[in-house]
């Protein structure tokens, strides 16, 4: 089945308490990206890779790294978790972008920062 | 700037009954414009997209959107609202960005369909 898997689904972690969510899709797709997801802001994207080995900076990237090392994952790390990094993320991939394809999303992971 | 505005955050409908919900956008050239649903606990789902042609576009679970250059606006119908249909809907459009395109969300509009 063609999916896109987000894990965890769930964490509550503490102030700077180093964490990884991990992405993973099986549909051979070049494009993934992270999203945060907030109340009345709607999504708005972190990270979005083109590729292997090739990442960029969303609109609000500040206290996210990501890498893309493989084709099928895409990690978001979050070095020192704040409070205002509470939220629901999400991750996507689409063939080669957005542009006429669409995205597939994954499940979502809630992260809570104590 | 280029942005995409969801006028409400709640529809109410009746099951049976038409609904619409409203999506206008500002963007630079031709637009390419989407909507995604989100059903609770889950991630968004592609329901349909615009790209070029006819002004009104059908996708999944009977859903359709009417682009309407002269009013900026592609609003999300159906003719007959089911309990079913009761989600979170973002309307999307695409901006380009430096090598490639990102899509730029709505707040988001709640359906809520009552039997």
């Amino acid at each position: 089945e063609a999916q896109v898997t987000q894990n965890p689904r769930y964490l509550i972690t503490v102030t700077g308490k180093k964490l990884t969510v991990t992405c993973s899709q099986n549909m051979n797709h070049e494009y993934m990206s992270w999203y945060r997801q907030d109340p009345g802001l709607g999504l708005r994207q972190i990270y979005y890779s083109m590729n292997v080995e090739v990442t960029d900076k969303g609109d609000v990237p500040e206290g996210y790294k990501v890498s893309r090392k493989e084709k099928r994952n895409f990690p978001l790390i979050l070095e020192s978790p704040s409070p205002n990094q509470t939220s629901l993320y999400f991750c996507a991939s689409s063939v080669t972008g957005v542009s006429t394809g669409e995205l597939f999303f994954g499940e979502g992971s809630r992260l809570t920062v104590l | 700037a280029q942005s995409v505005a969801q006028p409400e955050d709640q529809v109410n409908v009746a099951e049976g009954n038409p609904l619409t919900v409203k999506c206008t956008y500002s963007v630079s050239g031709n637009p390419y414009l989407f909507w995604y649903v989100q059903y609770p606990n889950r991630g968004l789902q592609f329901l349909l997209k615009y790209i070029t042609g006819d002004n009104l576009v059908k996708g999944s679970y009977g859903f359709e959107a009417e682009f309407n250059k002269s009013q900026t606006s592609f609003h999300l119908k159906k003719p007959s609202a089911l309990v079913s249909d009761s989600a979170l809907y973002f309307c999307a459009v695409r901006v380009p960005v430096y090598n490639t395109d990102k899509l730029i969300f709505g707040t988001g509009t709640r359906l809520q369909v009552f039997p």
